[in-house]
């Protein structure tokens, strides 16, 4: 079965520190993968997406994302975070060519001084 | 980036009643757009694809004459929620596929049946 899994429900972290949110995926076709940021009362805005080429991805507002085919994993990092980086977080993939998206759970992420 | 729309940004009807949501890409036109559902503080669950200029695809489980979809221009589909009831209380929010395939979404619609 195909399936998203995001690891932590909450991560709660100092500014400047670094985070890492996990995500996995269960899959036996190839799969598109993408983290999606989503503040209070908003729509998602995306930060980054693997289609296909190098597997370390970087994207918006400082985060990256590595794919791991053989642990099937998109963990999402940034080496610093800010204040404004709290918000919910979104691992989502694609299974198929129709680009409908299966998202995980979300992970909250907040950030105190 | 591309922009997506949506309106109302917050609606509340009675218990009975029929409420209409609009999405639109303001500049670039998606014959392929997608309503969401969002329960508080859970992730969003696919509902339906809308494809301009013919029938929605609806996922399994949704009710399809409960939520109807129309996408009669490249630019704006439509979701009404048909006799709402207090359970269909939720947070909307549709995307819109660009030529390149990227999915942008809407700010999204929180609805509230009383």
């Amino acid at each position: 079965a195909q399936s998203v899994t995001q690891l932590d429900s909450q991560v709660p972290v100092f500014e400047e520190a670094p985070v890492e949110l996990r995500c996995n995926y269960s899959s036996s076709v190839s799969v598109y993968l993408f983290w999606y940021v989503q503040y209070p009362n908003q729509g998602l805005q995306l930060l980054l997406k693997y289609l296909s080429g190098s597997t370390l991805v970087k994207g918006i507002n400082g985060f990256e994302a590595e794919f791991n085919k053989s642990q099937t994993s998109f963990h999402l990092r940034k080496p610093s975070v800010h204040i404004s980086d709290t918000a919910e977080y979104f691992c989502a993939v694609s299974f198929s060519n129709d680009y409908k998206l299966s998202f995980g759970a979300g992970t909250t992420v907040t950030v105190r001084a | 980036g591309a922009v997506v729309s949506q309106h109302p940004s917050r609606v509340i009807c009675k218990s009975g009643t029929s409420v209409k949501i609009e999405c639109r890409s303001l500049d670039f036109q998606a014959t392929t757009m997608f309503w969401y559902r969002q329960f508080p503080k859970q992730s969003l669950m696919l509902m339906a694809t809308s494809n301009e200029g013919s029938k929605a695809t609806y996922e399994q489980g949704v009710e399809k004459d409960k939520f109807l979809i129309n996408h009669a221009s490249l630019t704006l589909s439509t979701l009404t929620v048909t006799s709402a009831h207090p359970e269909d209380s939720s947070f909307y929010i549709c995307s819109a596929l660009d030529w390149y395939n990227e999915q942008f979404f809407g700010p999204g619609t929180r609805l509230t049946v009383l």
